[in-house]
């Protein structure tokens, strides 16, 4: 199976503050990789798919990049409504696996 | 708009077994390849299986922990999803979303197995 390891496990920041979450598949994934926001409570929605293509209504202020197997998640002007989990997900094989998550808490 | 409704959660006894549902609407659900997706008490999210359009043949693929005792279908005339879930252990736990490929995600369904 395809590993997916995220970090950090958790981070604070600011209203304004910009912040980066990183995934690293253990082997090549090409772009097959989309990004995770799940609010506290709420089932999670999908920021970006193909690596870095922003699905339809997402803020321009997320945004997602890569390079070889690692893969970024860069949240910019941090708004209160970022506040929730964040998680990558590889779909190049299944079983398709996710990242163990990323804890964003906006102070 | 596209919507996916979850339904069929509940308590079931270790051992037991219980069909979740998922109601598709807003897409052309022929072509889609769906999935489980689950998040058990306080933990991340867990890929549960994926069902593939029957135009590509509707395959099916489990993760090893469900694998033998989950069985996914489609019923395309209806638009929906199904999860079989059998020989159910404490472990299942959790809310069970129902995703498209696309990324698209229902509101989940809890399910508890418990004595």
């Amino acid at each position: 199976d395809i590993q997916m390891t995220q970090s950090p496990s958790s981070l604070s920041a600011s209203i304004g503050d910009t912040v980066t979450i990183t995934c690293r598949a253990s082997q090549y994934i090409g772009i097959f990789l989309n990004w995770f926001q799940q609010r506290p409570g709420k089932a999670p929605h999908t920021l970006i798919h193909s690596a870095y293509i922003l699905q339809t209504g997402v803020p321009s202020r997320f945004s997602a990049s890569w390079s070889g197997t690692e893969y970024t998640l860069t949240i910019s002007s941090l708004q209160p409504e970022d506040s929730g989990t964040y998680y990558c997900r590889q779909s190049y094989d299944v079983p398709k696996t996710f990242g163990q998550g990323t804890r964003l808490e906006i102070k | 708009e596209v919507q996916l409704v979850e339904s069929g959660g509940g308590l079931v006894k270790p051992g037991g077994s219980l069909r979740l549902s998922c109601a598709t609407s807003g897409f052309t659900f022929t072509s889609a390849w769906m999935s489980w997706v689950r998040q058990a008490p306080g933990k991340g999210l867990e890929w549960v299986g994926r069902i593939t359009s029957n135009g590509d043949g509707g395959r099916t693929d489990y993760a090893a922990v469900v694998r033998g005792r989950f069985v996914l279908s489609r019923d395309d005339s209806k638009a929906t999803l199904d999860l079989q879930m059998n020989s159910l252990k404490t472990e299942d736990t959790g809310v069970y979303y129902c995703t498209t490929d696309e990324g698209v995600w229902g509101n989940g369904t809890s399910v508890i197995v418990s004595s």
